[in-house]
């Protein structure tokens, strides 16, 4: 059982790339959630997933886009990365109706140059 | 989700109690206090969560005062590994809004 797993763990792009972050969990969680956290700023929520096939906007979604095909996946995408988004990305999942508990990944360290 | 607001940076004694302050005045009545910690450069892990009553688990315990509008985490034994950021949050349970903004917590530090 191995959790909630991100890939990749570090990455450096350059202003205008595009990227896809993957997270994916095997313990059969409703809810997945990506959030960026930054210096001074706290975790911020930029999308959620109540299930599979269905995305909703978090507190900072602009500059993000996301998608939820299969249950066990949750991807956050970066059309055109610009430096303020070089931030650690923490995806998480959590059962529906339920505890609510979250259980986060390891991190992904992104840097936009 | 109602706000919460906690003391920036506390210290602790090793093998002493950590206690860990949480105010949540605007707190609504269906509304759940969460506690998550997060050790450095490691994702953040639950800790306990409560409605009205006090609970305890394995890791720590959780005291919500009777109006709800404050609440304590001890963590009974504080050891250098208990050394993170530990954040307070206040929602909503089983809703569909998923919402859940971590503010900045609490860093704890616990010294030999």
């Amino acid at each position: 059982n191995a959790g909630v797993t991100q890939t990749p763990k570090f990455r450096v792009l350059k202003t205008g790339q595009s990227m896809t972050l993957l997270c994916a969990q095997d313990m059969n969680h409703e809810y997945m959630y990506w959030y960026r956290q930054d210096p001074g700023m706290g975790l911020r929520l930029i999308h959620y997933s109540v299930g599979e096939g269905t995305t909703a906007k978090g507190e900072v979604p602009d500059g993000y886009n996301v998608s939820r095909l299969k249950k066990q996946n949750f991807l956050l995408g970066l059309e055109s990365a610009a430096p303020s988004q070089t931030s650690v990305y923490f995806c998480a999942s959590s059962y529906a109706y339920r505890t609510d508990t979250q259980y986060f990944g390891p991190g992904t360290r992104l840097t936009v140059l | 989700d109602a706000k919460t607001t906690q003391p920036p940076s506390m210290d602790c004694a090793e093998g002493r109690a950590a206690n860990l302050p949480c105010n949540h005045s605007t707190i609504s009545g269906n509304e759940y206090v969460y506690w998550y910690r997060q050790i450095h450069s490691q994702g953040p892990q639950y800790i306990i969560h409560g409605l009205k009553n006090n609970e305890t688990n394995e890791m720590a315990s959780l005291i919500i005062t009777e109006d709800r509008k404050s609440s304590t985490l001890i963590l009974p034994h504080a050891t250098l590994r208990d050394t993170a950021v530990y954040y307070c949050i206040v929602r909503v349970k089983d809703t569909n809004a998923g919402k859940s903004t971590f503010g900045d917590g609490t860093t704890l530090t616990v010294k030999p």
